[in-house]
């Protein structure tokens, strides 16, 4: 799977919009940019992905660029309960096995 | 979305003993199951893949004799840590996939459970 890149630690004020950077410029054409977050103390959640076009769910929304060698998650509307590492994962669909980077660490301040 | 809970979600014992940690799918069946450990301030780390109703693949490193893992069922797979050791003080997290997530399907992560050998 290749590998990503991503700040260590970002802050976001409560209320504003998280866009949270991940840079994978050695994807290959059949790997998938999966977001997962861990909140102290708990397992992984997921949270969405995607393979080329832009993608939306409840939680957050993701924009992938064109050459797909980077990729950003956005949160709209940031609360404090989305203070978590954040991490960017790509791999291929049918490869389950995931290789955890150091990922983000979002805090979100009052 | 699909549950994964695993138990106990923390766990103290003496040193030389042996601990077992539980992965359930509660509303899926998962053929595949995956074990991670976890030490503060670090990353997961994958250990083993578990498959049901055949032999655990370990990753490099891992000891398959310290670290026994049994997937008896579609909904169950177990961790045996064996002969506990300070050392061996960690977060544990499995995760499943859920078939009906189709072929990009999503992981889902239990809540971990937290061991500490004393």
């Amino acid at each position: 799977d290749a590998k990503t890149t991503q700040p260590p630690s970002m802050d976001c004020a409560e209320g504003r919009a998280a866009n949270l950077p991940c840079n994978h410029s050695t994807i290959s054409g059949n790997e998938y940019v999966y977001w997962y977050r861990q909140i102290h103390s708990q397992g992984p959640q997921y949270i969405i992905h995607g393979l080329k076009n832009n993608e939306t769910n409840e939680m957050a929304s993701l924009i992938i660029t064109e050459d797909r060698k980077s990729s950003t998650l956005i949160l709209p509307h940031a609360t404090l309960r989305d203070t978590a590492v954040y991490y960017c994962i790509v791999r291929i669909g049918s490869n389950y096995k995931l290789t955890f980077g150091k990922g983000t660490l979002l805090t979100v301040n009052p | 979305g699909a549950v994964v809970s695993q138990h106990p979600s923390w766990v103290i014992c003496k040193s030389g003993t042996s601990v077992k940690i539980e992965c359930r799918s509660l509303d899926f069946q998962a053929t595949t199951m995956f074990w991670y450990r976890q030490f503060p301030k670090q990353s997961l780390m994958l250990m083993a893949t578990s498959n049901e109703g055949s032999k655990a693949t370990y990753e490099q490193g891992v000891e398959k004799d310290k670290f026994l893992i049994n997937h008896a069922s579609l909904t169950l797979s177990t961790l045996t840590v064996t002969s506990a050791h300070p050392e061996d003080s960690s977060f544990y997290i499995c995760s499943a996939r859920d078939p009906s997530g189709g072929g990009t399907g999503e992981l889902f992560f239990g809540e971990g459970s937290r061991l500490t050998v004393l």
